[in-house]
């Protein structure tokens, strides 16, 4: 059975970067059959699709338009993690933020617990 | 690139079927047979319901289905029951090798 456990600050000050990390059970994440996806959600904004890893011979990201020149998504195979970087947040970075697995073709079938991330000073 | 369209509420009554509209691009929707769509309670993570259009995952029951017709997805949900009472989002694979979420519909069974 997987599992995604997320863990990271709750509060991030402004113009500061969100860290949250998303560690693995029951599978791998260097697996060639399924990306690893983060994804955000706000009342404002509603569900918002941040970006994705995946490993197919290679190591490979993909990342929403809307936040690609803030984000890093990196997978960690030592510690069987990924993880998020999302820099010089602004309170519409305010969210629950996600981290999911998609098992391929948008199986969206594992998602870890949430973290709800306020952006204040 | 825009969230795909949904209608901000449907409603029916126990036992009625409904679908719920998800209104994209032929740069996403029309391009490809990969709409998800989402099942969401307050306070809970989304749950799969569809995938690949109209493919459930196992555990998924048969009241759900899905259809694609150009640019639109769609998803019906039949023998509506009280616990169907949730928010359903639609998802879709974009150009750019990016996904898209719609605004959410909130179903409300009467």
């Amino acid at each position: 059975q997987v599992q995604l456990r997320q863990s990271g600050p709750g509060l991030v000050r402004p113009s500061q970067t969100l860290s949250l990390t998303c560690a693995i059970s029951g599978d791998s994440v260097s697996t060639n059959s399924a990306a690893w996806n983060w994804i955000r959600q706000s009342p404002s904004r509603g569900l918002e699709w941040l970006g994705r890893t995946y490993h197919r011979s290679a190591w490979y990201n993909d990342y929403a338009v809307s936040v690609r020149s803030r984000i890093t998504i990196n997978p960690d195979p030592s510690k069987n993690q990924v993880s998020l970087q999302l820099n010089s947040v602004t309170p519409e970075d305010t969210a629950m933020y996600y981290c999911a697995r998609d098992g391929g073709s948008g199986l969206v079938d594992v998602w870890g617990q949430g973290t709800s991330v306020t952006v204040s000073s | 690139q825009s969230a795909l369209t949904q209608p901000a509420s449907v409603s029916g009554s126990p036992g009625q079927s409904i679908t719920i509209s998800c209104t994209g691009t032929s740069s996403d929707v029309g391009s490809y047979n990969l709409v998800s769509w989402y099942q969401q309670h307050p306070g809970k993570a989304p749950k799969l319901i569809i995938y690949e259009g109209s493919k459930r995952p196992s555990g998924v029951s048969n009241r759900f289905s899905g259809s694609k017709s150009d640019n639109t997805a769609s998803l019906t949900i039949s023998g509506l029951q009280a616990e169907d009472e949730a928010d359903y989002y639609c998802s879709s694979f974009a150009r750019s090798s990016t996904w898209l979420f719609g605004g959410g519909t909130k179903l409300t069974v009467l």
